[in-house]
């Protein structure tokens, strides 16, 4: 969608490889979020940011760390990754009180 | 933690059919958003409706707070409607959404 981009869209990597995924806005907006999406599950929060080097944990945090050192961009970091983090990774922009708005998703496949 | 609820898990239509979808919640919230998952992933919002009744051409919602629920109404179909809605409530503004499972529809031509 229009001012919030993901990279990369998608991406193979080994078991216990670091693995980086980049969310970026062009909206100035406060608030920022990792999801995770597996089937039966929905969307499951997994590190969420209320602003510049803020950030707080969510219900799947363990594995994963988050970095925002500027407003636009939010990094999820997988420091060794597992298969059990083969996903579909979203990330949500929002200011307080308004709908979110996605990203288009980053597909993470661990072998 | 909030937990959500959506049903029908699944529903299959015929087009031009209408439909309701219901998202049950177990705790006050104050922020309630409706979305729609398209067949190729991008999530779509909806509605942003923390209480009361909103429209969108064929799409409307409504929010009973004080019951806890919320329906999704999707009138005459379109196949372009198929994907998974998603129901995601939270405390206030400022706290993240809880996302329900979702219902899956499938508009049949």
């Amino acid at each position: 969608d229009a001012g919030i981009t993901q990279s990369p869209r998608h991406k193979v990597t080994e078991t216990g490889t670091p693995v980086t995924l980049r969310c970026h806005q062009t909206e100035n907006h406060r608030y920022m979020y990792w999801y995770r999406q597996d089937p039966g599950h929905g969307l499951r929060l997994i590190h969420y940011s209320y602003g510049v080097k803020d950030t707080d944990k969510g219900e799947v945090s363990d594995g994963y760390s988050v970095s925002r050192s500027k407003t636009e961009d939010f990094l999820l970091t997988l420091e060794s990754a597992t298969s059990s983090q083969t996903s579909v990774y979203f990330c949500a922009i929002s200011e307080s009180n308004y709908g979110y708005t996605f990203g288009s998703g980053t597909r993470l496949t661990v072998v | 933690g909030i937990q959500v609820e959506q049903s029908p898990p699944d529903l299959i239509l015929q087009e031009g059919a209408n439909s309701t979808l219901r998202c049950n919640f177990s705790d006050s919230v104050n922020n309630l958003q409706w979305f729609h998952q398209n067949p190729w992933g991008q999530l779509i919002n909806l509605f942003y409706i923390p209480s009361g009744t909103k429209q969108n051409g064929r799409l409307s919602a409504t929010t009973v707070a004080t019951e806890r629920y919320s329906l999704l109404y999707i009138s005459s179909s379109q196949t372009t409607d198929s994907g998974v809605y998603f129901c995601a409530v939270s405390f206030s503004g400022n706290t993240p959404l809880v996302f329900g499972k979702g219902t899956r529809l499938s508009v049949i031509a």
